[in-house]
Order: C-alpha cells, then sequence, then structure tokens
C-alpha cells in the first residue's frame, strides 16, 4: 500500500493569501511530482523532483515554488494567491525502477 | 511534441457489458504506457504500464490494455464491466527517465445498472 499524504484536503482562501501545500510521502521514492488538475484538462505537471535538494519546473508556467530538503518532503507554495490558482492540486512520487506514480488525495483549493 | 489524446469524454455503459477507452499518443521516444483510474475525491491509481515486451498487458480489476505501435495506440479493455468501474480513466505516457509524464484529458465512464 502506497502512503502518500496531502493536506490540507481542501482549502478556501483569500486573494493575496500565502499558502503552502503539504505533501509526504513515507516509501523512500527519489522523485516528487505535483500536478494541477483542472475538470474535462489533462492533468499538467508544475514541478518535480529528482531528490534532495533538486526541483524542475513543469511544462506548466506555474507562479508557485517548491523545496525539497527532506526526501519525504515536497511542499508547494504560493506567495500571493489569486482566483486563477483556483484548482485541484495532485502531488505524487515515483519509484525509480517501475516508473509507477503514486498519487496523494489532492487538495482542493478555492482562491476568493 | 509529446501528448496523449483520450477521444471518448464521456461513456455509459451498462452493468456486465464489455468495455474499451481509447488513447492515442505522440512521443519522441520509446513510449512508457500507463493508465490511472480516479474515483471523485480521490488520486490517481495505476491500472497497467507497459514498458516493453508483450503488447498485451493485464492489469488490476481485470483490466486490460494493448500497445499498437503502428496505430500509436494504447486502449483500455474490460470484458465485463462492474458498476464499481464507474470512475474517471486517464492515459499517460512517458520516458525511460521517469523525469515527466503527459496525461490525457480523462474519459468519465458511467455505468448503469
Amino acid at each position: 500500500e502506497a502512503d502518500i499524504y496531502q493536506t490540507p484536503r481542501y482549502l478556501v482562501i483569500g486573494t493575496g493569501k500565502k499558502i503552502t501545500l503539504e505533501c509526504s510521502q513515507t516509501m523512500g521514492h527519489d522523485k516528487m511530482y505535483w500536478y494541477q488538475q483542472d475538470p474535462g484538462m489533462e492533468l499538467h505537471l508544475i514541478h518535480y523532483s529528482y531528490g534532495v535538494n533538486s526541483t524542475e519546473k513543469g511544462d506548466l508556467s506555474s507562479e508557485s515554488t517548491v523545496s525539497r530538503i527532506r526526501t519525504e518532503h515536497f511542499p508547494l507554495t504560493l506567495e500571493s494567491a489569486r482566483p486563477s490558482h483556483t484548482s485541484q492540486y495532485l502531488c505524487a512520487s515515483t519509484e525509480g525502477l517501475s516508473y509507477e506514480q503514486y498519487f496523494g488525495p489532492g487538495t482542493r483549493l478555492t482562491v476568493t | 511534441a509529446q501528448s496523449v489524446t483520450q477521444p471518448d469524454i464521456h461513456i455509459t455503459v451498462s452493468e456486465g457489458a464489455s468495455l474499451e477507452l481509447r488513447c492515442n499518443y505522440s512521443y519522441g521516444a520509446t513510449p512508457y504506457l500507463f493508465w490511472y483510474v480516479q474515483s471523485p475525491g480521490q488520486g490517481l491509481q495505476l491500472l497497467l504500464k507497459y514498458f516493453s515486451g508483450d503488447t498485451l498487458v493485464q492489469g488490476i480489476k481485470g483490466f486490460e490494455a494493448e500497445f499498437k505501435r503502428s496505430q500509436s495506440s494504447f486502449n483500455l479493455r474490460k470484458p465485463s464491466v462492474h458498476w464499481s468501474d464507474a470512475a474517471e480513466y486517464f492515459c499517460a505516457v512517458g520516458g525511460y527517465t521517469g523525469n515527466q509524464f503527459y496525461f490525457g484529458t480523462g474519459t468519465s465512464l458511467t455505468v448503469i445498472p
């Protein structure tokens, strides 16, 4: 059973606030990912990490930032939330040899 | 450019009927192909994957998929659908580096009694 956690599950916040979405995995996976998911759209990769102190931006332009100080933790931060950031955010990690991605349950963010 | 196309936005089938969900991909190298399922309010769960070898792959929950290189397709099938299969299904493609994966827009499956 894969263990990857995201908090909070739901968040409603006002414009201009700083927020951090948490993602943790207990599987020791080196690679971790953040996706943005909107209804009827493909999942868009916004950030990924090869391992500790390694982060890259994905194809989708994003105003968010990430950090990877510990293997198990990959938080995503929005310095100033805007209504355009309203979406579902999915965190995932990959077991290196199988390329199977394990997904967290997601954080549904609403910016008012 | 890498991309995945799922031409069917929504499919409705009767319980017990067979199912086929279509997936076409565009990828510049040898593709690694995946099908995921997402239930409401949940993350994605891997159903099956293809890396190489036998082009017909078996997955969990009775699903299978066939890789056809000449058609750039990786269609998902199930011979007899159960009501619990109602969910959103995503096809994805990635490369051997495992650094980036590209997903389709998903197919929503409704199962009627």
